[in-house]
């Protein structure tokens, strides 16, 4: 158990729809990163919060949106979704390295996954 | 961005047998990292490189970070069933934000009994 809760751990919706995937850090994590998980591309960065704050983003489209609350958990939301975002959707925590960037060593503790089907 | 080339894609190996994979960039990186994913779970963090040259073990795994720092490999001595899953690389940037830290698309360890 790495500590990190995400909800739900399956989701079936259609294309057009939206939806919001929760994560509940490690405890005392102030970092949050979102990755998706596809067959043929491996783990993709989307985007990461720090503290309540975007600290760096990557191949997130702009369909797509995140936050970061003041308890620390953490919301995905995929809108007007389509066939291609079906994936599994990772959240990781981990430990600042440098707490005013949120850097950190590379060593993230990853949830289970959200695995999402849009047909 | 950076990408990590890793190497083999997949792997069909007899249970006991030893096991090798590799990542390789063109970018230099500051850390290398090694994670294993076991189906239907999230990845986890086996073993974490960070001086260029060092090689380091967690039981019957053995990972060393390459000289030129754009390379890393894994060894994995006499596999058992619960070594089936996937294995990525990862590679950190100096700096450590996220969007430094890249992964290799995994090798694929299936064991037969």
């Amino acid at each position: 158990d790495s500590g990190v809760t995400q909800t739900p751990k399956h989701l079936i919706t259609a294309t057009g729809q939206r939806v919001t995937l929760r994560c509940s850090p490690r405890s005392g994590d102030l970092s949050v990163y979102w990755y998706q998980q596809s067959l043929d591309q491996g783990l993709q960065f989307l985007i990461q919060y720090y503290n309540g704050e975007e600290r760096a983003k990557g191949n997130i489209l702009e369909r797509f949106s995140a936050q970061q609350f003041p308890d620390l958990h953490s919301e995905l939301n995929l809108s007007s979704l389509e066939l291609g975002d079906s994936a599994l959707y990772f959240c990781a925590s981990s430990v600042a390295t440098r707490y005013w960037t949120g850097a950190n060593t590379g060593e993230l503790f990853f949830g289970e996954g959200s695995r999402l089907t849009v047909l | 961005g950076q990408q990590l080339n890793q190497s083999p894609q997949s792997m069909f190996i007899q249970e006991g047998e030893d096991v090798s994979m590799n990542c390789t960039s063109s970018s230099i990186f500051n850390t290398w990292l090694w994670y294993k994913q076991d189906p239907g779970e999230g990845p986890v963090l086996l073993i974490a490189l960070y001086k260029a040259g060092e090689l380091t073990s967690n039981g019957r795994l053995t990972a060393q970070f390459g000289i030129t720092r754009k390379d890393s490999f894994l060894n994995i001595s006499a596999s058992i069933p619960s070594d089936v899953g996937i294995y990525f690389c990862a590679g950190q940037l100096r700096g450590g934000g996220a969007d430094g830290l890249t992964f290799g698309k995994g090798t694929h360890l299936i064991i037969q009994p």
